[in-house]
């Protein structure tokens, strides 16, 4: 059961232009979402994040949109930059036991392409 | 600061042999986590431990087990290699209370 789905296994767009790279989820006790975004040859890094009691956070060119009605958030970045071109996660945490240490549950991930 | 380091960074290995993926950070973070990486899968998490002692069993653990003898440490072991166990692997971290986890390098693992 996929509880983060990243349906989309790649964009590409052109220098300059917006990139909206979506993700949905299904566990509804899902309260705050990551954005992590990996090079090849590269750990993930953190790139931004939203709580459930926002609907928009934005960090410069990053923007995530969170639909909680329709179980559904989105990164925008605007402009996109050749050096934006890499794979990004979608990520939520959950919690068992009342321990503070959320497990993170990765959406499959999404190629972006940013051509010059 | 060198963060999350992870051993080795690639490794091709025979089906049955043993294997050990080390990982060290130099944050402190109390929790450390193992993910492995499959082309149309994204991360899934193998195994965790919240502080140095304890462990616990993430959503793909079978045929691997891991052990925290103190903070920074964090290894995987591969008791007996079969090829469905070939991925790329990462170590991450995270502090108390906080959910943003820090990933190492990866160790790129191919058994034959």
């Amino acid at each position: 059961d996929q509880q983060v789905k990243q349906n989309s296994p790649s964009l590409s767009v052109q220098e300059g232009r917006i990139s909206i790279l979506n993700c949905d989820y299904t566990n509804s006790m899902f309260d705050y979402f990551l954005w992590y975004k990996k090079y090849p040859a590269e750990g993930p890094t953190f790139l931004i994040s939203i709580s459930s009691i926002k609907d928009k956070n934005e960090d410069g060119r990053f923007t995530v949109f969170l639909n909680k009605s329709a179980k559904h958030l989105s990164l925008h970045i605007v402009p996109s930059q050749p050096g934006d071109s890499a794979v990004y996660f979608c990520a939520a945490p959950t919690y068992a036991g009342g321990t503070s240490y959320g497990k993170l549950t990765f959406g499959q991930g999404t190629i972006l392409t940013v051509h010059p | 600061i060198a963060g999350i380091t992870q051993a080795p960074t690639s490794q091709i290995l025979a089906a049955g042999r043993r294997m050990t993926l080390r990982c060290t950070q130099d944050m402190r973070h109390n929790a450390m986590y193992w993910y492995r990486q499959d082309l149309g899968l994204g991360l899934r998490l193998i195994h965790y431990s919240n502080t140095a002692g304890t462990t616990g069993k993430g959503e793909v653990p079978d045929g691997y087990s891991v052990s925290r003898a103190n903070t920074d440490d964090f290894p995987l072991t591969l008791a007996s290699a079969v090829p469905s166990q070939t991925s790329v692997y990462f170590c991450a971290s995270s502090d108390l209370g906080k959910d943003t986890q820090y990933f190492g390098p990866g160790t790129r693992l191919t058994v034959l």
